[in-house]
C-alpha cells in the first residue's frame, strides 16, 4: 500500500535534547512538508522540499533542521534551540503537479518534553 | 490578514441536520483548493478537492466562489460520525503549490 509513514507516533524529549522525527513516503512524490500543530491551532509550516537535496524554510523555521537525501525520505530533527516543541507534528507529501497538488499526511508524531 | 480563515466553531448540530462552512482565503491567484477531516488528536485525511464548478460526494457539496476568494462545505443529513474539525486548503502556483492550511472548524453532531 503506498502512504506516508512516520515515526516514532509518541516522543518525549528532555530539556537540551535533539530529537529527529522520521518521515518515509512510496508514493513517489516530488514535494515533502513538515508542519506542526499545537492544540486549537491550525497547520503551520515548518520546512518543505520540492526536490532531492533541496528544501526551503516554511513560516516557522527556527529551532529545527531537516535533510532530503532520498526522494522518500524527509526527516524532522527538533533542536534544543527550539524552545516550546511539545506539538503534533504532521509530515506531508504531494506530486506538485499543476492539477494534482492535494497533500497526503502520515499519522503524526506527538512530540512531548518532559 | 491570515492567509486562510475559518470560523473555529464549534458548530453544534442534531442529527440530520444540514450545516454549511466558508473558508476565505486571501490570495486571489490561490489555484487548488481542498476540504479535509480532522479527528480528534489524527492526521487530517482528504475530504474532497474543490473544482470551479462546484463538486459534490454523497452527502457532501463544495463550492468555489472565486469573486469573493472563499470555499464552501456543505453537508447534508448530518450523522454522529461527522464530528469532526473540517480543515480548508489552498495553494497557488507563485507559493510553490504550497498547502496552506485554516485553522479547522468544529462540528460537533448530537442525537
Amino acid at each position: 500500500d503506498g502512504g506516508i509513514t512516520q515515526s516514532p507516533k509518541y516522543l518525549f524529549r528532555k530539556e537540551g535534547q535533539n530529537v529527529t522525527l522520521s518521515c518515509e513516503q512510496n508514493l513517489n512524490h516530488d514535494a515533502m512538508y513538515w508542519y506542526r500543530q499545537d492544540p486549537g491551532q491550525g497547520l503551520r509550516l515548518i520546512y518543505y522540499s520540492q526536490i532531492v537535496n533541496d528544501f526551503q524554510k516554511g513560516d516557522i523555521a527556527e529551532g529545527y533542521s531537516v535533510s532530503r537525501e532520498k526522494k522518500e525520505s524527509f526527516p524532522l530533527t527538533v533542536t534544543s534551540a527550539q524552545k516550546n516543541p511539545t506539538a503534533f507534528y504532521l509530515c506531508a507529501s504531494s506530486s506538485r503537479t499543476a492539477t494534482n497538488t492535494e497533500a497526503f499526511f502520515g499519522q503524526g508524531t506527538r512530540l512531548t518534553v518532559v | 490578514r491570515k492567509e486562510v480563515e475559518q470560523d473555529p466553531g464549534p458548530f453544534n448540530v442534531p442529527e440530520g441536520a444540514t450545516v454549511a462552512f466558508n473558508c476565505t482565503y486571501s490570495n486571489s491567484a490561490s489555484q487548488s483548493f481542498f476540504w479535509y477531516r480532522q479527528d480528534c488528536r489524527k492526521e487530517p485525511k482528504l475530504l474532497m478537492s474543490v473544482y470551479s464548478s462546484g463538486n459534490e460526494d454523497g452527502r457532501f457539496t463544495a463550492q468555489l466562489n472565486r469573486a469573493s476568494q472563499y470555499i464552501s462545505l456543505l453537508i447534508r443529513d448530518s450523522k454522529l460520525s461527522d464530528s469532526a474539525t473540517y480543515l480548508c486548503a489552498v495553494s497557488a502556483p507563485g507559493g510553490s503549490y504550497i498547502p496552506t492550511f485554516g485553522r479547522g472548524t468544529s462540528l460537533i453532531v448530537h442525537p
